[in-house]
């Protein structure tokens, strides 16, 4: 079986930086995305790590390593329209299907 | 990542009736997709996988006679849910993966049950 970690909630400041962990356990790591869901909508891509390091994106980066099952998604210059869902979802086996962790609610207050 | 559309994308049907949910990949092939269900405030959990031209491999805890998968084509799932009950009433979202561009998802299908 799969195993995702993430926090429930987060709260940060407009124009500041937050970091959201996950963490996993899995068999056949294919791996790892992250998304952002609004309320209501499906989600987004953001961000794919399948190999040890950092993968910046803009104001997003993600970071993943494989040895310590550990991932975190870096938002930078926070903005009001980054309040959402962060769902950190690992691919495995040999559907690759993605497995998806409960998702950080992430609230920007200014 | 992947382009796939959904249909409907919000419907509203009584209790004890069958609804049918398409899910298509747009320019691109998809010999497996997924089907995930997302009840307000929690994550989206895994249904099952549809794969064309054989049976779907459903998650432990879901019912198979209760959500028919049919992978007919290349582009095109669908997941019926028979007999509905108000316990069904869900998000329910497709995914496919596009070997040039990677996984998406469908916009979502919003079920009501009354």
């Amino acid at each position: 079986g799969q195993n995702i970690d993430q926090p429930t909630e987060m709260t940060a400041t407009e124009g500041a930086i937050v970091q959201i962990n996950c963490t996993y356990q899995t068999s056949g790591f294919n791996g790892l995305f992250w998304y952002q869901q609004h309320a209501g909508e499906a989600p987004t891509f953001l961000s794919y790590n399948v190999l040890d390091g950092l993968e910046e994106k803009g104001r997003f980066s993600s970071f993943l390593s494989r040895s310590k099952g550990y991932s975190y998604l870096l938002l930078k210059e926070l903005q009001m329209k980054d309040s959402a869902s962060y769902l950190c979802a690992v691919r495995s086996g040999g559907y690759q299907k993605v497995t998806f962790g409960t998702g950080t609610k992430l609230q920007v207050i200014p | 990542g992947a382009v796939v559309s959904q249909h409907p994308s919000w419907v509203i049907c009584k209790s004890g009736t069958s609804v049918k949910i398409e899910c298509r990949s747009l320019d691109f092939q998809a010999t497996t997709m997924f089907w995930y269900r997302q009840f307000p405030k929690q994550s989206l959990m895994l249904m099952a996988t549809s794969n064309e031209g054989s049976k779907a491999t459903y998650e432990q805890g879901v019912e198979k006679d209760k959500f028919l998968i049919n992978h007919a084509s290349l582009t095109l799932s669908t997941l019926t849910v028979t007999s509905a009950h108000p316990e069904d009433s869900s998000f329910y979202i497709c995914s496919a993966r596009d070997p040039a561009s990677g996984p998406g998802f469908g916009p979502g299908t919003r079920l009501t049950v009354t």
